[in-house]
């Protein structure tokens, strides 16, 4: 089994609808990001969060929202969502900052 | 300007070939430089980190940095097929009181046999 695990792998979804994306991961990290990624655009962070009681902004946070349930789970929702947040999702985790990142096998995503 | 800039490639190198890839970064107070690799339809994993100005060799891949010149790259010394994929070059960035990583676009790489 993955460290980290997404899901749902893939969804497909109306503008307006409201969609979560769950992240849970057995490593024991700490610290738990969401990032998406778009086709010439890299990897951009959309939330952060370094424990239970810690949620931070990323580059890209309008329109999405997390939830820090447990240290091992993080989940990210977009409470309306719009097509041009279509992308792939990745969850990562890590032990520190700035030190290696391990990521979930990404969730696709397409709002028509 | 981008905090992070990579060619979006395609770089096409023949097999055996040395595969070079580029990367600047902004934020000059930045110690640490990873790079990852992503194969088609996977997620990101690292291959490389070096925080000292110079080489760091690990079997086929060298990390070279440059601090002065705020420039990272990524030799892949006799390229094969099964290095065929994206390599993001990543840096830390401290804000609000914490570090966190900054991605480039990512380079897509080629090798053909």
């Amino acid at each position: 089994d993955a460290d980290v695990t997404q899901t749902p792998r893939n969804r497909i979804t109306k503008t307006g609808k409201r969609i979560m994306l769950e992240c849970s991961q057995t490593k024991g990290h700490d610290r738990m990001y969401w990032y998406r990624q778009d086709p010439g655009l890299g990897l951009r962070l959309i939330y952060y969060s370094f424990d239970v009681k810690d949620i931070n902004k990323g580059e890209i946070s309008d329109g999405y929202s997390v939830s820090r349930q447990a240290q091992a789970k993080f989940s990210l929702s977009l409470e309306s969502a719009i097509p041009n947040q279509t992308a792939l999702y990745f969850c990562a985790t890590s032990e520190s900052g700035a030190g290696e990142l391990f990521f979930g096998e990404g969730s696709r995503l397409t709002v028509l | 300007q981008k905090e992070v800039e990579q060619n979006s490639g395609p770089l096409s190198v023949p097999e055996g070939a040395i595969a070079s890839l580029n990367c600047t970064y902004s934020d000059r107070v930045s110690q640490s430089f990873f790079w990852y690799r992503q194969y088609s339809g996977k997620s990101p994993e690292l291959i490389m980190s070096i925080y000292s100005n110079g080489d760091k060799e690990d079997g086929r891949f060298t990390a070279q940095l440059n601090k002065a010149s705020q420039y990272v790259s990524l030799l892949i010394r006799d390229s094969q097929p099964s290095d065929s994929a994206t390599y993001l070059c990543a840096v830390p960035s401290f804000s609000g009181g914490y570090n966190k990583l900054i991605f480039g676009a990512g380079t897509r790489l080629a090798v053909h046999p």
